[in-house]
């Protein structure tokens, strides 16, 4: 069974950092792009930053650009995001999600993983 | 950037009824439009990839087309269980490769 489960979220003030973790299981993780995406709660979906499946390219979301770094370290089967300088309206559920396909990089998602909550607030 | 909007915010709709949601884009996207459908509390699950290609496990109630700039996600017979909130998303649009529109909320009528 294809699996996604994020950890690191929590409680953080306004201008430090987090870092979000998320481990794969049940297909070969080395095979495809992964991505973050993030979810106010009651409110929609923001992509916020994607690495492709070589890690050769990543991109972010320009609401994150300059603060936010994604990694992904193959042999751990685990995706990264390393959040810096958050603010407040970082505050919303982060989703790890998989592309859809075998070395295809900025495709649609599936699965998500069931989301980390990440607070911002003093 | 292509902004991507979805019609109507919220539908009401009575089971076993047919809905029609709609997802336009600011410009053409050619057929990279994905559909998701999400419940209180859980994850987005995929429903539709191309504009029109059912994810593997989707009942074939659910159904998508169109190509350019408008799409459409139609839902025939709707079940209990399809009542929750709809999400297209426009993918590969490289420097922005993802927007998301902004979901429809398909409610028991």
């Amino acid at each position: 069974e294809v699996q996604l489960v994020e950890s690191g979220g929590g409680l953080v003030q306004p201008g430090r950092s987090l870092r979000l973790s998320c481990v794969a299981s049940g297909f070969n993780f080395d095979d495809y792009a992964m991505h973050w995406v993030r979810q106010v709660p009651g409110r929609g979906l923001e992509w916020v930053s994607g690495i492709t499946w070589k890690s050769d390219s990543v991109a972010y979301a320009d609401s994150v650009k300059g603060r936010f770094t994604i990694s992904r370290d193959n042999a751990k089967n685990s995706l990264y995001l390393q959040m810096n300088s958050l603010r407040p309206e970082d505050t919303a559920l982060y989703y790890c999600a998989r592309v859809g396909s075998r070395w295809g990089d900025w495709e649609w998602f599936d699965p998500w993983g069931q989301g980390a909550l990440v607070t911002v607030s003093s | 950037e292509i902004v991507v909007t979805q019609s109507p915010a919220t539908l009401s709709v009575s089971p076993g009824d047919g809905a029609t949601l709609s997802c336009r884009a600011s410009q053409s996207v050619s057929s990279n439009i994905a559909w998701y459908q999400q419940k209180p509390g859980q994850a987005p699950r995929l429903l539709i990839y191309g504009a029109s290609t059912r994810a593997a496990g989707i009942p074939a109630r659910f159904s998508g087309s169109g190509s350019g700039s408008v799409f459409t996600l139609t839902v025939s017979s709707l079940q209990s269980e399809d009542f929750a909130v709809y999400y297209c998303q426009h993918y590969n649009n490289w420097p922005h490769p993802y927007t998301f529109g902004q979901g429809t909320m398909l409610e028991i009528k």
